[in-house]
């Protein structure tokens, strides 16, 4: 299947810090989604994407779907402690019906 | 609310021993699937099914078995279960297979085989 690349694989910060992750394929996607999951919990979709160029925000995060389709970043803006958690980027390439899953950045926010 | 139900949360069990997990969802979607996350090999697509009794395999798809009967529940069966099958799994639900694909999640299934 296709691959995503995600990185950091993991972050320590301090609180108010902003934090940025990326995710990049060697393939074009046609959709790019963000999702976070907290501690023995299932991922939670946070900003979804749908058109090359396209920047969107959801409160201090803002997620970009890169010009060639090949990549996609996050931001998080003046991070907190509940910040912590996993943050998986997801895409559909074209011509599949299934999500490839990056293998997630782990945020830990010192307060 | 709208949501994707599992169960059980936590399951211990004996090599060899078949087990279900069941999920299900409320939001009337069509696209149905099953996920194994492992530490630092994310989250790795088992079968998944587009509509009621239409399923296909996904990446590591031995070991498992899915049904789906309904629209509304999609279960995953370990006819035999193994310890390399120990991991936390994942439902998931859409509401179609499109452009606009966003995937709802269950809480998990934790699951130990010894």
């Amino acid at each position: 299947g296709q691959q995503l690349n995600q990185s950091p694989q993991s972050m320590f910060i301090q609180e108010g810090e902003d934090v940025s992750m990326n995710c990049t394929s060697s393939s074009i996607f046609n959709t790019w989604l963000w999702y976070k999951q907290d501690p023995g919990e299932g991922p939670v979709l946070l900003i979804a994407l749908y058109k090359a160029g396209e920047l969107t925000s959801n409160g201090r995060l803002t997620a970009q779907f890169g010009i060639t389709r090949k990549d996609s970043f996050l931001n998080i803006s003046a991070s907190i402690p509940s910040d912590v958690g996993i943050y998986f980027c997801a895409g559909i390439p074209p011509g599949y019906s299934t999500l490839t899953f990056g293998k997630g950045t782990m945020l830990l926010v010192s307060p | 609310e709208a949501q994707v139900t599992q169960n059980p949360r936590y399951l211990i069990t004996v090599t060899g021993k078949k087990l279900t997990v069941t999920c299900s969802q409320n939001m009337n979607h069509e696209y149905m699937s099953w996920y194994r996350q492992d530490p630092g090999l994310g989250l790795r697509q088992i079968y998944y099914s587009m509509n009621v009794e239409v399923t296909d395999k996904g990446d590591v798809p031995e070991g498992y078995k899915v049904s789906r009967k309904e629209k509304r529940n999609f279960p995953l069966i370990l006819e035999s279960p193994s310890p390399n099958q120990t991991s936390l799994y994942f439902c998931a639900s859409s509401l179609s297979v499109g452009i606009n694909t966003e995937a709802f999640f269950g809480q998990g299934t934790r699951l130990t085989v010894v």
